[in-house]
């Protein structure tokens, strides 16, 4: 079946470690986005990447990092300069009509907390 | 900066319509989009509209877009236990970006 892959579900990170959340898709999606959601907050971007090779900064990029070596791959790393790192991590995808995006399509999450 | 809306929380009784409001401030917005969050998983994009829409119906849910004040909602008629969730509504803006709202948490009760 087509989709978007999270791993882990659950991740443990303990003080000054870096941890890295695996976000695979097989839509053959050329955008891909990380997003972390904060109980009663919506949804803030991490991070986003139209294209292979190129990706730019969300809202809140300070403390995490990414790198899209693949077009079906996005991983992001959250650095031991993210002094808040607790969150749910939603990975999306889309694909491109033009220069327009289409709907964002979501993987299941991944829970980090700290150790 | 664009901002998007929403109340926090909704009950219903099953069998009821459930109406969920959204407003957003950036007037150039081109979609805008419903999504569907259960406990501990992703969102699931059920519905959008283009903003030269009025509406859209699909199946169980209407939306209907205000686009004069800036106001979106989401009505889901004969609303059952399964459907309580988090919605959120968001926006897309320049730069094929999407705001989102803080999500509505609707609670269907028997």
């Amino acid at each position: 079946d087509g989709g978007i892959t999270q791993s882990p579900k659950y991740l443990f990170r303990k003080e000054g470690q870096n941890v890295t959340l695996s976000c695979e898709q097989n839509l053959n999606h050329d955008a891909m986005y990380w997003y972390r959601q904060d109980p009663g907050q919506g949804l803030r971007l991490i991070y986003y990447s139209q294209i292979v090779n190129d990706f730019q900064k969300g809202d809140i990029a300070e403390g995490y990092s990414v790198s899209r070596e693949k077009k079906e791959s996005f991983p992001l790393t959250v650095t031991s300069a993210q002094k808040n790192p607790t969150a749910f991590y939603l990975c999306a995808s889309s694909s491109r009509t033009g220069s327009s995006n289409q709907p964002q399509h979501f993987g299941d999450g991944t829970r980090l907390s700290i150790l | 900066g664009e901002d998007v809306e929403q109340s926090l929380f909704l009950s219903v009784r099953e069998g009821d319509s459930s109406v969920i409001n959204c407003t957003y401030t950036d007037s150039s917005s081109t979609y805008l989009y419903w999504y569907k969050q259960e406990p501990g998983a992703g969102l699931q994009l059920l519905t959008y509209i283009f903003s030269n829409m009025d509406m859209k119906q699909d199946q169980r849910l209407t939306v209907l877009l205000n686009k004069k004040d800036k106001h979106l909602s989401l009505r889901i008629a004969d609303t059952q236990t399964g459907d309580s969730a988090i919605y959120f509504c968001a926006e897309r803006g320049g730069g094929n970006k999407l705001t989102f709202g803080t999500g509505t948490q609707l609670k269907v009760e028997l």
